[in-house]
Order: C-alpha cells, then sequence, then structure tokens
C-alpha cells in the first residue's frame, strides 16, 4: 500500500530552466511533507519542507507547493543546475503516527548543461 | 559541525553470520530512526528510537531484527542470522524533538550497504 507516489521514474531538465517534481499522497492524516535528495553512495540530504497549513514554501532555488484538496505536493528548482542531478524523494509524515517518515519512490533529476 | 555518523559504510557478511550497525545521531539530537532501501525502492521506516526505549518498531521484521539506543554510545541495529534478502543500504536519522515540539525534520547519515553472500 503505497501512501506516497511519486510517478515520474525520472525527469529531464535543461540547465538554467524550472524543474518540477511531483508528489501524490493518499492518507489524509499526512500533515507535514518534505524533500530530500540524494547522490548515489550518499545518505539523503534534508531540501524543505512544508506544514499542512500552508500551501507554499520557499527556500532560495526551491519552492514547495502542496495542494491539500488534491493531495499532492510539487517541488520546483529554479533555475536548475548540474549540480542538482540527484534522486529526489518526497516524503510525509502524520501526528497520528509519530515521527517515521512515508517515502515515495523517488524521481531521477537529470539536468543538462 | 557533525551530522548523522554511521558505520560501517559498508559490511559484507555470509548467510547465517551477525550484522552490527551504528549509528550516532547528531549532536543535541535525541531522536534515532532507521530506515531501510531495497534496490529501486524509496526508503522503508523500521524503527524509532530515543535514549533507551524503542517507541516505535512497526516497521521492524518480528524476527532476526533488533535495535537498542544506549543511555552512553551509539544506536544499534542488529541483524542476526542475515540472509540474502537482508542486502540493502540501511540510513540512520536524527532528529531533536519528537513532533509535540512542531516540526521534526530528520536528518540522515550516509548509509550501511549491507551486502550478504
Amino acid at each position: 500500500d503505497q501512501q506516497v507516489k511519486q510517478n515520474s521514474p525520472s525527469l529531464s531538465v535543461q540547465e538554467g530552466r524550472i524543474s518540477i517534481l511531483n508528489c501524490d499522497y493518499t492518507n489524509s492524516m499526512f500533515d507535514y511533507f518534505l524533500w530530500y535528495k540524494k547522490y548515489p553512495a550518499e545518505g539523503p540530504t534534508f531540501l524543505i519542507s512544508i506544514s499542512s497549513i500552508k500551501d507554499k514554501n520557499e527556500d532560495g532555488r526551491f519552492t514547495v507547493f502542496l495542494n491539500k484538496s488534491a493531495k499532492h505536493l510539487s517541488l520546483h528548482i529554479v533555475p536548475s543546475q548540474p549540480g542538482d542531478s540527484a534522486v529526489y524523494f518526497c516524503a510525509a509524515s502524520a501526528m497520528e503516527y509519530g515521527n517515521k517518515l512515508v517515502f515515495g519512490a523517488g524521481t531521477i533529476l537529470r539536468v543538462k548543461s | 559541525n557533525a551530522g548523522v555518523m554511521q558505520n560501517p559504510r559498508h559490511l559484507v557478511r555470509r548467510r547465517g553470520q551477525e550484522a552490527r550497525l551504528r549509528c550516532s545521531p547528531m549532536k543535541g539530537h535525541s531522536h534515532v530512526y532507521w530506515y531501510r532501501q531495497l534496490p529501486e525502492e524509496g526508503l522503508k521506516f523500521m524503527v524509532y528510537l530515543q535514549k533507551e526505549n524503542i517507541i516505535d518498531e512497526s516497521g521492524m521484521p518480528k524476527e532476526r531484527f533488533s535495535a537498542e539506543f544506549p543511555k552512553e554510545g551509539p544506536s544499534i541495529l542488529r541483524i542476526q542470522q542475515v540472509v540474502r534478502g537482508d542486502s540493502a543500504a540501511y540510513f540512520c536519522a536524527s532528529s531533536p524533538s519528537d513532533r509535540t515540539g512542531g516540526t521534526d525534520t530528520q536528518y540522515f547519515g550516509p548509509g550501511t550497504r549491507l551486502t550478504v553472500l
């Protein structure tokens, strides 16, 4: 039962353009969402998060949008850089379930120079 | 600026042996989580610990797996009598507080890659 889904296994974007990574969830109890970036043979690195009381959070080139009615969130990276090439994981948690994170399967982003 | 430390980074075991994975949380963090990533999959929650307490072990296999976070020293994930299906990357994360304190961003270590021959 995949509660967090990243339906695009991979995405290819030209350097300088916008990268949009999508994530859908099924559990309406989720109230906190995070994006992590992962390079091969390394651990996930925290990028940005959003609470369910907000619909947007911005940090530099990274913006996360949350649409609760659609149970959908997205990560926008503008402008994309070759160093952004990595696997991006969406994760969610719910106060009801304590601290555990539920991860999507990840999206491989390739930024071409 | 020490982050989450995990060792060893790579561990090779033969079937039937024991694997011990260690995790030291970030300074000031008292909450530790273990996740497992199988090839081509996302991370799956295994267990959540605070010092000397297992808070949530709902993701742990019922047999052969155990975890502890003693008063002194690192957290240990122990896998007894390993099988080939245990081959995976095991990640530890830590956070400074629980959800009652608000946000609970978890910061991950570099992982231990376990290979069972």
